[in-house]
């Protein structure tokens, strides 16, 4: 139980263009699903909370209107990143609570993203 | 700043033998720890879970959480090079239910 996938598992893309990540829950309901940024031998970093119906709430430094959420459904969260530039090559990765909010966090795969 | 703090390692133990990996916490109020496996280019993956002062056994896996001294642990026994990986340590705030992440820690199993 608790699977949260996440598309595509890696994508390139050209300068400029804008790159759409989906995050589902594929066994549960997640009315909230957070977003993950990691670069190489670096940490997680969270970059915003994805709320069903509602607005994310972005971390401090992270650019709402370059990385665009969409949390329409309680299985799906998208992450759009727009304009992409090489310094947003990264692996995102999506997580939800399958749970109360005490609860672990699952995991999708992450999307490695390369902006050439 | 509520933090959770790692050594960084690498930590390297013979395969066999246990290894033992350790983190600290800022925030008094948490009152949930867990503690993720992230292969390298992967996403990390639940390993445990605990909520309660004292140790809790999954497996070659045990926790141990002291609240008094904010400190929780992780215990892998009989280690196999398959456990090599960066092992994240993670505590949920106690008002915003956001998980606080250590830095993690590089463990090398040594056939």
């Amino acid at each position: 139980g608790a699977v949260v996938s996440q598309h595509p598992s890696w994508v390139i893309c050209k300068s400029g263009t804008s790159v759409k990540i989906e995050c589902r829950s594929l066994d549960f309901q997640a009315t909230t699903m957070f977003w993950y940024r990691q670069f190489p031998k670096q940490s997680l970093m969270l970059m915003a909370t994805s709320n069903e119906g509602s607005k994310a709430t972005y971390e401090q430094g992270v650019e709402k209107d370059k990385f665009l959420i969409n949390h329409a459904s309680l299985t799906l969260s998208t992450l759009t990143v727009t304009s992409a530039h090489p310094e947003d090559s990264s692996f995102y990765i999506c997580s939800a609570r399958s749970g109360t909010n005490n609860s672990p966090l699952h995991f999708g795969n992450g999307t490695r993203l390369t902006v050439t | 700043q509520k933090e959770v703090e790692q050594n960084s390692g690498p930590l390297s133990v013979p395969e066999g033998a246990i290894a033992s990996l350790n983190c600290t916490y800022s925030d008094r109020g948490s009152q949930s720890f867990f503690w993720y496996r992230q292969y390298s280019g992967k996403s990390p993956e639940l390993i445990m879970s605990i909520y309660s002062n004292g140790d809790k056994e999954d497996g070659r896996f045990t926790a141990q959480l002291n609240k008094a001294s904010q400190y929780v642990s992780l215990l892998i026994r009989d280690s196999q090079p398959s456990d090599s990986a960066t092992y994240l340590c993670a505590a949920l705030g106690d008002s915003n239910y956001q998980l606080i992440w250590g830095a993690g820690t590089k463990l090398i199993i040594k056939p």
